[in-house]
C-alpha cells in the first residue's frame, strides 16, 4: 500500500540555519504531495502542497518540490525562526472514492533555539 | 471564521465507560474525518464522511467504536467500552469538495485509566 518515510527527529537548529526535512514515499499512481505543521496542542495545518512532479509547493519561506523520480518530497527553508518550531507531517493522497484519503508520515519536531 | 470545533478538549475516564467524542466541521464543508494520533502508530485515519454519508471506515479499529453524523455540522465519535489501549489524540477535519484542503480541529486528548 501507499505509504510515506520521513526522517526521524528530533531536529534541533540554531534561528537562522538552513533546513532541510526528508521526505520519500510509496505509491500507485500519481498522488498529491503535502506538508502540514502542528503546534503546540493544536491540530494540524496545510503548510504547502504540490499535485503533480516538478510543481513546487511554497508557503511562509518553506518549500517542496514533488520528484517523481525520486519520489521525494524534502521540506526546505532558507533561515528558520524560533515561531517555526514545531511538529512537521509529510503526507500524500490516496484519492479513493473520490476524496483525499491523506496517508501520513511519523513526523518530524523541529526546535529552533535563539 | 470559525474553524473546526471540537469538544471536549480533554477527556480522562475510567476503562469501561462509554466515551464520545464530537465534532462541528466548518460551514459548506461536505467531507469530514476522523483521525487518531498516537506515539506509535502516529496519525491514523479512522473514518470518513461525504455529505454525511460514511463512506471508508475500514480504519475504525474494532466494534467498540463508531461514529456518525446526523446532520451536515455535527458528528460523533463514539468508543463503548473504552479500554487503556484508546488513549490518545482523536482529531476531526473537514474538507469542502474532493480537491479541497483539509482543516483539522485542535483535538480531543483522551486518557482511559
Amino acid at each position: 500500500g501507499n505509504s510515506v518515510t520521513q526522517m526521524e527527529g528530533p531536529v534541533t537548529l540554531s534561528e537562522e540555519a538552513f533546513l532541510t526535512i526528508n521526505c520519500t514515499y510509496t505509491a500507485t499512481g500519481y498522488p498529491s504531495l503535502f506538508w502540514y505543521v502542528q503546534y503546540p496542542g493544536e491540530g494540524l495545518q496545510l503548510l504547502l502542497k504540490a499535485t503533480k512532479a516538478d510543481d513546487k509547493g511554497s508557503n511562509k519561506g518553506f518549500e517542496a518540490t514533488y520528484r517523481k523520480e525520486t519520489t521525494s518530497f524534502h521540506l526546505e527553508k532558507g533561515s528558520v525562526q524560533v515561531s517555526d518550531s514545531a511538529v512537521y507531517f509529510c503526507a500524500l493522497s490516496d484519492q479513493v472514492q473520490g476524496a483525499q484519503k491523506l496517508v501520513f508520515g511519523q513526523g518530524t519536531r523541529l526546535t529552533i533555539n535563539p | 471564521d470559525a474553524g473546526v470545533i471540537q469538544s471536549p478538549r480533554h477527556e480522562v475516564t475510567e476503562m469501561g465507560q462509554e466515551v464520545t467524542l464530537r465534532c462541528k466541521p466548518i460551514s459548506g464543508h461536505d467531507y469530514l474525518f476522523w483521525y487518531r494520533q498516537t506515539m506509535m502508530r502516529g496519525l491514523e485515519l479512522l473514518i470518513y464522511f461525504n455529505n454525511n454519508v460514511p463512506i471508508d471506515d475500514s480504519g475504525m479499529p474494532e466494534d467498540r467504536f463508531s461514529a456518525k453524523m446526523p446532520n451536515a455540522s455535527f458528528s460523533t465519535l463514539k468508543i463503548q467500552p473504552s479500554e487503556p489501549r484508546d488513549s490518545a489524540v482523536y482529531f476531526c477535519a473537514s474538507a469542502e469538495g474532493i480537491d479541497g484542503p483539509q482543516h483539522f480541529g485542535d483535538g480531543t486528548r483522551l486518557s482511559i485509566l
